[in-house]
């Protein structure tokens, strides 16, 4: 699992509710990445970050921000959630051993009702 | 920006026999193609990569393929078996020295029938 897990492992809340998701990592790895991962639409980056306080935008980033103060925590927020951020979250971190090289915490299914 | 496609959507084999999935990307600058397995309720896994400046390369029972001048790369699974029902997923990136998301394909339900 190459010391990644998130929090919490699922999540139903209602539509208009702030809800955070937390990824952790272990390793001291400086990328992360949050995906989401729909059917039919396979996995699409929301947000990224390259250090601490360093993020960007990815191809799905609207409705959703991040933070990142401290190496081992990567946090994504959705500020005021809605029905079409029903999905399963996946974190991931890049190996610096081995560029591009991207492993995959567990997920976190969330539901908004 | 990138875009990856995969065929077939699924892909039902017979225990023992080979399994074939393809994808397909738009951006020459990718260089770095990998693909991931998905067993139910878990993140996906990396089972093998390859980058531009190889052709093929093999692992075990596993092998990808790819060719640059044609934009296409392929799992090959060999002597197929039970354990390898899952969801496979292709991507690319290109490896420049930045953070490089992936840009996924959607994915392929491979069934191995007994």
């Amino acid at each position: 699992d190459a010391g990644i897990t998130q929090s919490p492992r699922h999540k139903v809340t209602e539509t208009g509710t702030p809800v955070t998701l937390r990824c952790h990592q272990t390793e001291n790895h400086r990328y992360m990445y949050w995906y989401r991962q729909d059917p039919g639409h396979g996995l699409r980056l929301i947000h990224y970050s390259y250090g601490v306080k360093d993020t960007d935008k990815g191809e799905v980033s609207d409705g959703y921000s991040v933070s990142r103060s401290k190496t081992e925590d990567f946090l994504l927020t959705l500020e005021s959630a809605t029905s079409s951020q029903t999905s399963v979250y996946f974190c991931a971190i890049r190996d610096p051993q081995f560029r591009n090289t991207q492993y995959f915490g567990p997920g976190t299914r969330l539901t908004v009702l | 920006g990138e875009n990856v496609e995969q065929h077939p959507s699924t892909l039902s084999v017979q225990e023992g026999d080979s399994a074939v999935i393809k994808c397909t990307y738009s951006d020459s600058a990718s260089n770095y193609f990998p693909w991931y397995k998905q067993e139910l309720g878990k993140g996906p896994q990396l089972i093998i990569d390859i980058r531009s400046n190889v052709g093929e390369k093999k692992d075990q029972r596993i092998a990808v393929t790819l060719n640059k001048t044609a934009k296409h790369f392929s799992l090959h699974i060999t002597e197929t078996q039970p354990e390898d029902s899952a969801v496979y997923f292709c991507a690319a990136a290109y490896s420049g020295g930045g953070a490089d998301g992936l840009t996924f394909g959607k994915g392929t339900h491979l069934i191995i029938q007994p």
